[in-house]
């Protein structure tokens, strides 16, 4: 029973690049979001989905793209990385939208030099 | 909008000592209230969570009574032990979040 998969573990990205974190996973769960996590700052939200095809913006959304073309995945875009975006990265699914337990992947160390 | 505020960490326990982390949020409506843990290299998973006032959560020796005339969510552990060495996390879901709001977590580390 996999749950929720993130990868990679970690990734080190120069200034302007870009990259995809994935995340799938396998408890058909319609509610997907992401989060980072920052030192003294809790978990916070950047974008969500309440379905396939449905996204919407957390609190954090700029620099970051996601779309959701199933029920199982929802990638996570990082369009042209900066230095404010090294962070650890969280992928959550849940069976509700609101008031359920989120199930979490393990997270992705991202840093951006 | 909707927020959690906890205690500071670090806290430093040694083992089978008391364990208290305090927990109060701000929230219209009637939110639902969960206690998160995060080990060392891993996600966060559940640790307890309670759904209306009144409720105690409780899971692994761990207790937090949801508490709405004082708008509170404190963790409980009568007797730490290394093993529970983490970072804690007091969360809220209400009815007008599009998220699970977070505290800033509490990292405990207990010692043999």
């Amino acid at each position: 029973n996999a749950g929720v998969t993130q990868t990679p573990k970690f990734q080190v990205l120069k200034t302007g690049q870009s990259m995809t974190l994935q995340c799938a996973q396998d408890m058909n769960h319609e509610y997907m979001s992401w989060y980072r996590q920052d030192p003294g700052m809790g978990l916070r939200l950047i974008h969500y989905s309440v379905g396939a095809g449905i996204t919407d913006q957390g609190e954090v959304p700029n620099g970051y793209n996601v779309s959701r073309s199933t029920t199982e995945d929802f990638p996570l875009r990082l369009l042209s990385a900066a230095p404010s975006q090294t962070s650890v990265y969280f992928c959550a699914s849940s069976y509700v939208f609101r008031g359920g337990e989120l199930f979490f992947g393990e997270g992705s160390r991202l840093t951006v030099l | 909008g909707d927020s959690v505020t906890q205690m500071e960490g670090p806290v430093t326990l040694s083992e089978e000592a008391f364990l208290t982390i305090n927990c109060t949020y701000t929230a219209t409506g009637y939110p639902s209230l969960f206690w998160y843990v995060q080990y060392p290299g891993e996600g966060l998973q559940l640790l307890l969570k309670a759904t209306k006032a009144d409720d105690k959560g409780s899971n692994k020796g761990f207790e937090a009574t949801y508490r709405k005339e004082t708008t509170s969510f404190h963790l409980e552990k009568g007797s730490v032990q290394v093993s529970d060495s983490a970072v804690y996390f007091c969360a809220l879901s209400g009815s007008n979040n599009n998220d699970m709001r977070f505290g800033a977590g509490t990292r405990l580390t207990v010692k043999p």
